[in-house]
């Protein structure tokens, strides 16, 4: 099952405007992570947030955390056509068994970016 | 440096056969996992790969199955195949299990006629 829910579904903005995506999630995390996709190929690692983090930049991603509220926000600034893709939230929960800490990530549904030239 | 590989790129199967998919993780990488992702979702988390054992596991019956190797590349395999089959099956790689980045391979289109 999804852990979290992405809003919007759908976002088409123009070529140098701002573009916000919002994830939330259900349970508590070690991290939050951001991916991108291109035409149903492979997941591209954008940034990572860990719970003790609120906010992280990277370029001209910038990427915060609410764990109060189990919600995460992608800003992309000054988008390109070039960042017409899929954005993914991932979260990721640690399991201690063993001695050693396994990790998976758990998708949402992703939001389709479109950026017109 | 080469990153995560996969093959084949794309599979035609018929219902009833059976499928196997392979891995490479990216170099200096121990741990791989499999996940699933039908058209319009999300990945959804298969199995991860650990010393050569099933580590985790997600909601995925016993004809999903795989398997890991000396060298941590691996393989997944699909008995039985359905047409709620057909999916991009993605692998990522990682070090040592960690919650950290996984590196994710372009992955293999699988249809299921």
């Amino acid at each position: 099952s999804q852990q979290g829910e992405e809003d919007p579904q759908a976002l088409s903005i123009q070529e140098g405007e701002n573009a916000t995506m919002n994830c939330s999630y259900k349970t508590s995390i070690n991290n939050l992570q951001w991916y991108r996709q291109n035409s149903g190929r492979g997941l591209v690692h954008l940034i990572l947030i860990r719970s003790n983090e609120r906010e992280k930049h990277s370029g001209r991603l910038r990427v915060t955390l609410d764990t109060s509220k189990k919600s995460s926000s992608l800003l992309i600034t000054a988008s390109r056509a070039a960042d017409t893709a899929s954005y993914f939230c991932a979260t990721a929960k640690a399991i201690n068994a063993g001695g050693t800490s396994y990790g998976k990530l758990t998708f949402g549904q992703g939001t389709i970016l479109t950026v017109h030239p | 440096d080469a990153g995560v590989t996969q093959s084949p790129t794309h599979l035609i199967k018929t219902r009833g056969q059976q499928v196997t998919l392979r891995c490479s993780p990216k170099s200096g990488h121990d741990t791989v996992s499999w996940y699933q992702q039908a058209l319009g979702q999300g990945p959804q988390f298969i199995f991860q790969y650990y010393e050569e054992e099933e580590r985790q596991r997600g909601n995925f019956p016993d004809r999903f199955s795989g398997h890991q190797f000396p060298n941590y590349s691996s393989e997944l395999n699909v008995n039985a195949l359905l047409l709620g089959d057909s999916a991009l099956y993605l692998c990522a790689s990682s070090r040592q299990a960690y919650t950290d980045t996984q590196y994710f391979g372009p992955g293999t289109r699988l249809t299921v006629l």
